[in-house]
């Protein structure tokens, strides 16, 4: 079945970096576009970064345009997130999602890995 | 973006039916057909449970069902069960390449 295994969560400092990645199986990943959607603690789902399938279409959220950059590497079944510029407010639950055929809903999540910055 | 608007709750009895609301603009639920919502039980992953408005993925109960009437989508669980108790999320497509959720609406069944 389909499984998307996020890691490289933890803590950093404010102004600091950090780079996710999610590991995907048991579907054709390099014709599935991805997302990376958060969920700060007792919040709701804010929608982060998106991926076309060959990388060629990248769309950011206001809140972290041009602080994180989303990729992707296909010989490894790989999505990333890359974070930079961390602020108090990037806090959260970070998961990845894949695309539902492309009608651009979240279709599968991963469980999700944390992100906490803290001084 | 903001949050698009949902009640923050909702109750049922089990049996009963609940609607819950997700109110957007002509830029993202008016204008468009990838309105979808999630399922979360606390600590886990959201599921989804419906997409392109009005349908339901392989193994999702027919208890639920979405629609949508101009700006607002909707999302109702008939024959109300104790598991349906959870937070419910709404999300559309916008009309500027990005994605929007629904604030959430937590559903307590008595």
């Amino acid at each position: 079945q389909v499984q998307l295994v996020e890691s490289g969560g933890g803590v950093v400092q404010p102004g600091g970096s950090l780079r996710l990645s999610c590991a995907a199986s048991e579907f054709t990943f390099n014709s599935t576009a991805m997302y990376w959607v958060r969920q700060a603690p007792g919040k709701g789902l804010e929608w982060v970064a998106f991926i076309k399938y060959d990388g060629s279409s990248r769309y950011y959220a206001d809140s972290v345009k041009g602080r994180f950059t989303i990729s992707r590497d296909n010989s490894k079944n790989t999505l990333y997130l890359q974070m930079n510029s961390l602020r108090g407010e990037d806090t959260a639950v970070y998961h990845c999602a894949k695309d539902g055929w492309g009608s651009w809903y979240f279709d599968v999540w991963g469980r999700g890995t944390l992100v906490t910055v803290s001084s | 973006q903001s949050a698009l608007p949902q009640p923050a709750s909702v109750s049922g009895s089990p049996g009963q039916s609940i609607t819950i609301s997700c109110t957007g603009t002509r830029s993202d639920v008016g204008s468009s057909n990838s309105v979808s919502w999630y399922q979360q039980h606390p600590g886990k992953a959201p599921k989804v449970i419906i997409y392109d408005v009005n349908k339901r993925p392989s193994g999702v109960s027919n208890r639920f069902s979405g629609s949508k009437s101009g700006n607002t989508a909707s999302l109702t669980i008939s024959g109300l069960q104790a598991d349906d108790e959870a937070d419910y999320y709404c999300s559309s497509y916008t009309d500027s390449d990005s994605w929007v959720f629904g604030g959430g609406t937590k559903l307590t069944v008595l």
